[in-house]
C-alpha cells in the first residue's frame, strides 16, 4: 500500500491554458474521488468514479472540467481554458465502498 | 441537504492542555461522520470515523470523538495536546452518493 499518489504536486500556468492532473489510487480501491480546496476552506466534492464509471458530478464541475478513469485504475482531471478562480488545491481520494476515503497530497494549481 | 459546521475557525491551546473541537452536521438519515487532519501542503489523514454503534469512538494519535444525535454534533477531543498536533482539522459527513461534505476547518495552534 503506497497510498494515493498525485502528479504534479504543483502546477503554475497562464490563464487560458489547459492543465491535466493525474491521480493513482491505492491499488484495488474501486472508488476514486476528486475534490477542490481553496484557501481557508474545506475540500469541496467535484466528482467520483466507481471503477471506470463516473457516477456523480458536482455543480462545481463546469463544462471546462473533465475527469476520466479509463481503465478503472488511475484518473485524470483536465481543466480547459483555465481562469483565475481555478487556483486551488485539487485533491484525489480513493476507497472501497463504505470505507473511509484515503487522500493524496494534492496538486496545487496557480494561475498567473 | 448535507452540511457540516465547524464554528471555531482558530483555536490556541497550551501544550499538555485538553482540546475540544466542535462539529455540527445536518443530514437527514443516520450519518457517517469523520474527522481528518491536514498539515500544511499535505493531504488529509483520517483520525477517526463513526458509522454506528458506540457513540464514543477512538482514533489515532490519542483522539476521540463523541456522536450526539440529539445535538447533531460530533466533537473531537484529546486530553493532552502535543506540539505536533498543530494542524488544520476537518469534520466531514458522508453523503448518499458516498462523497464527503467537509466543514471549513479549525486551525489549531499549540503554545509551548
Amino acid at each position: 500500500d503506497t497510498g494515493v499518489s498525485q502528479d504534479p504536486r504543483h502546477k503554475i500556468t497562464k490563464r487560458g491554458q489547459n492543465v491535466t492532473f493525474r491521480c493513482d489510487p491505492i491499488s484495488e480501491h474501486n472508488r476514486l474521488y476528486w475534490y477542490r480546496q481553496t484557501l481557508g476552506q474545506g475540500p469541496e466534492f467535484l466528482t467520483y468514479f466507481q471503477n471506470e464509471a463516473q457516477l456523480e458530478k458536482s455543480r462545481l464541475l463546469s463544462d471546462r472540467f473533465s475527469a476520466e478513469r479509463p481503465k478503472g485504475s488511475f484518473s485524470t482531471l483536465e481543466i480547459q481554458r483555465t481562469e483565475q478562480g481555478d487556483s486551488a488545491m485539487y485533491l484525489c481520494a480513493s476507497s472501497f465502498p463504505g470505507e473511509p476515503q484515503h487522500f493524496g497530497d494534492g496538486t496545487r494549481l496557480s494561475i498567473l | 441537504a448535507q452540511s457540516v459546521t465547524q464554528p471555531d475557525i482558530h483555536i490556541t491551546v497550551s501544550e499538555g492542555a485538553s482540546l475540544e473541537l466542535r462539529c455540527n452536521y445536518s443530514y437527514g438519515a443516520t450519518p457517517y461522520l469523520f474527522w481528518y487532519v491536514q498539515s500544511p501542503g499535505q493531504g488529509l489523514q483520517l483520525l477517526l470515523k463513526y458509522f454506528s454503534g458506540d457513540t464514543l469512538v477512538q482514533g489515532i494519535k490519542g483522539f476521540e470523538a463523541e456522536f450526539k444525535r440529539s445535538q447533531s454534533s460530533f466533537n473531537l477531543r484529546k486530553p493532552s495536546v502535543h506540539w505536533s498536533d498543530a494542524a488544520e482539522y476537518f469534520c466531514a459527513v458522508q453523503g448518499p452518493g458516498n462523497q464527503f461534505y467537509f466543514g471549513t476547518g479549525t486551525s489549531l495552534t499549540v503554545i509551548p
